[in-house]
Order: structure tokens, then C-alpha cells, then sequence
């Protein structure tokens, strides 16, 4: 099970957020991070815990290891406003963490 | 440019069965390892299906386990979902994602398509 924290983050641009994913058992570095906006489908963020996908913007790092894994965006722009999940691939059922909404505040 | 695209949603009533497709374009087909997610309306992400390039490797969610069945056409271009017995909670956008790179089993999703929703009445 993956839980994420805070369910709701208020938060103003130009601030620097991280998102938490804690794991009920390890999942080694087999952690991944997406970005949904609403209607659109979720865009591959980070994988294997901190490496970011070519497409990613360098204000996403992804860090930490088996249970506890964080999602950092250092000077948040408008368009970062969406819910982020985390994922795990380590075993099947690969699981998706409940989500965080960034809102402003 | 990577392209994936359902098709095959709509509205049914408990207890029928729907087919979904992906039609996919722009890379090659048999080099990954396909999945099917979906979202509740107002939910989380829920992965159900995981397919290999071959074939030859299948897993399911308990969710849908006995209920759905996933393929694949590599000569089409093509992933499917049979959804048969579908119950008021399959109710979702569904999604064919395809893993991040090829030739890999890492069931991290790079590609998504936009989504089809399948809505199951009482």
C-alpha cells in the first residue's frame, strides 16, 4: 500500500513543495512519480525513485528508497497545479498511492 | 510522435460486456509491454491489466481477475480489453499506457492515451 501525504497542499508560486509516498513494504527504488491535470491523462514524471524523464522540467526531483520516497518542486509554476501520484513496480499488483492536490492557496 | 488512442467505451448495463481498443502508432508495437488503467470518476489511478510484448506474460488486479481479458494484435497495432460481467464499480476512464521503454517489464508508463470512459448501469 502506498499512502501519499498531504492529501491537499495550498501553496503559492514561486514556493518550494515536496510531496511524501510511504510504502507499507519496501519497494527498493521501484517508485515512480505522474503529474494529472484534470481530464488529461497522467504524464510520466520520475522513475526509479529520482531519475526524471527527458521531458520533465529540472524544478521536479524525485528522491528516497525503500518505504519513503519524496516529490520536490522548487519554484512552482502555475502550470504544476494537478495531483501527483506515486506508483509502485516492484510486485504485481503494481499500486498507485491515493494522490496529492496542489491548490492555490 | 508516440500516439495511443481508445476506443470502444460507452454505456452498458451491469452485467453485459464491452471491448475496448487501442489503436497505437508511431513506434514499434511488439517492443513493449502494454497495460490498462483506469479512474474512477473523481478517484485515483487503478492499474488492471499488464500484457508482454509476446504475449506470453499476463497479470491481472484481483478487481478484475476471471472478468476482463486483455491481448494484443502486433501485426494491427492493437491492445484490447474484453470486459465481460462488468459491475457498477468498473465504471471509468480507461487507459492503454505503454511502458517507458522498450523491451522492459518495468510497468512504469510513459505514453498514455487520452482515454475512453465506460459507464455501467444498474
Amino acid at each position: 500500500v502506498l499512502t501519499q501525504s498531504p492529501a491537499t497542499l495550498s501553496v503559492s508560486p514561486g514556493e518550494t513543495v515536496t510531496l511524501s509516498c510511504r510504502a507499507s513494504q519496501s519497494v527498493r527504488n521501484n517508485l515512480a512519480w505522474y503529474q494529472q491535470k484534470g481530464g488529461q491523462p497522467p504524464r510520466l514524471l520520475i522513475y526509479e525513485a529520482s531519475s526524471r524523464m527527458s521531458t520533465a522540467p529540472a524544478r521536479f526531483s524525485g528522491g528516497g528508497s525503500g518505504t519513503e520516497f519524496t516529490l520536490t518542486i522548487t519554484g512552482l509554476q502555475s502550470e504544476d497545479f494537478a495531483v501527483y501520484y506515486c506508483q509502485q513496480s516492484k510486485d504485481w499488483p503494481s499500486t498507485f498511492g491515493q494522490g496529492t492536490k496542489l491548490d492555490f492557496k | 510522435q508516440v500516439r495511443l488512442v481508445e476506443s470502444g467505451g460507452g454505456l452498458v448495463k451491469a452485467g453485459g460486456s464491452l471491448r475496448l481498443s487501442c489503436a497505437v502508432s508511431g513506434f514499434t508495437f511488439m517492443d513493449y509491454y502494454m497495460s490498462w488503467v483506469r479512474q474512477a470518476p473523481g478517484k485515483g489511478l487503478e492499474w488492471i491489466a499488464y500484457i508482454s510484448s509476446s504475449s506470453s506474460t499476463i497479470h491481472y488486479a484481483d478487481s478484475v481477475r476471471g472478468r476482463f481479458t486483455i491481448s494484443r494484435d502486433n501485426a494491427a497495432y492493437s491492445l484490447f480489453l474484453q470486459m465481460d460481467s462488468l459491475r457498477v464499480d468498473d465504471t471509468a476512464v480507461y487507459y492503454c499506457a505503454r511502458d517507458f521503454i522498450p523491451y522492459s517489464d518495468h510497468a512504469v508508463w510513459g505514453s498514455w492515451g487520452p482515454g475512453t470512459l465506460v459507464t455501467v448501469s444498474s
